[in-house]
């Protein structure tokens, strides 16, 4: 069974300093990767996803992440934080299974800016 | 609708009480997910319909847990004799089919269980 596996519970930044955060999976193939965002009292958001081909993919709010099949990681990257990104950040994984697909998310890291 | 809608964003009940909650995916989205969110977890998988039918409830706690989706759109999640231990954040989230590209949340239902 597939699983994610996000190592660090909070990660803190100071305003305008690089991000990085991790995201290791388990599974058999190449899945389906994806980076979600929660404000508090919002839905999750769709940041980007890797479905195949270049494995260093855009996403919105000038965030990135790589597929390292070689690590089972996708960690996510972003150069220069800013105030707004204080959120929760989720990392999915979906496995085709009898035709479907169903992600399975990590437990999320909980990003804190500093001014 | 332009997303996905859930109602009610917040619903209190007493501890016993069955509870239905309810989700309006994406117009012409055929494929519809319910997921429960704990207080500092992550989404886990409930169920996941395919037009009117769960392709897959693997993710029901028990027996209490039933969803249905009787025209292949709004779907109800439905809780009987609730314990406190229910009370979660409840996602719904739908996609097209005609190839997975991703799943579109909506806002959820807080559910507390008193």
């Amino acid at each position: 069974a597939q699983s994610v596996t996000q190592p660090d519970i909070h990660i803190t930044v100071s305003e305008g300093a690089s991000l990085e955060l991790r995201c290791n999976y388990s599974y058999g193939a190449t899945p389906y990767l994806f980076w979600y965002v929660q404000s508090p009292g919002q839905g999750l958001q769709l940041l980007l996803k890797y479905f195949s081909g270049d494995t260093l993919v855009q996403g919105i709010k000038g965030f990135e992440a790589e597929f390292k099949r070689s690590q089972s990681s996708f960690n996510l990257r972003k150069p220069s934080v800013h105030w707004s990104d204080a959120a929760e950040y989720f990392c999915a994984v979906a496995e085709r299974s009898g035709g479907s697909y169903i992600p399975t998310f990590g437990r999320g890291t909980s990003l804190i800016v500093h001014p | 609708g332009a997303g996905v809608s859930q109602t009610p964003s917040n619903k209190v009940t007493e501890k016993g009480k069955y509870v239905e909650l309810r989700c309006d995916p994406i117009s012409g989205h055929t494929a519809l997910y319910w997921y429960r969110q704990s207080l500092g977890q992550g989404p886990e998988f409930l169920i996941y319909f395919q037009g009117t039918g769960a392709a897959d409830d693997s993710g029901l706690p028990n027996d209490r847990f039933f969803a249905v989706r009787p025209e292949g759109s709004v779907s109800t999640l439905k809780i009987q004799r609730t314990e406190r231990g229910d009370s979660a954040v409840y996602l719904c989230a739908s996609s097209s089919t005609g190839g997975f590209t991703e799943a579109f949340f909506g806002q959820g239902t807080r559910l507390t269980v008193v």
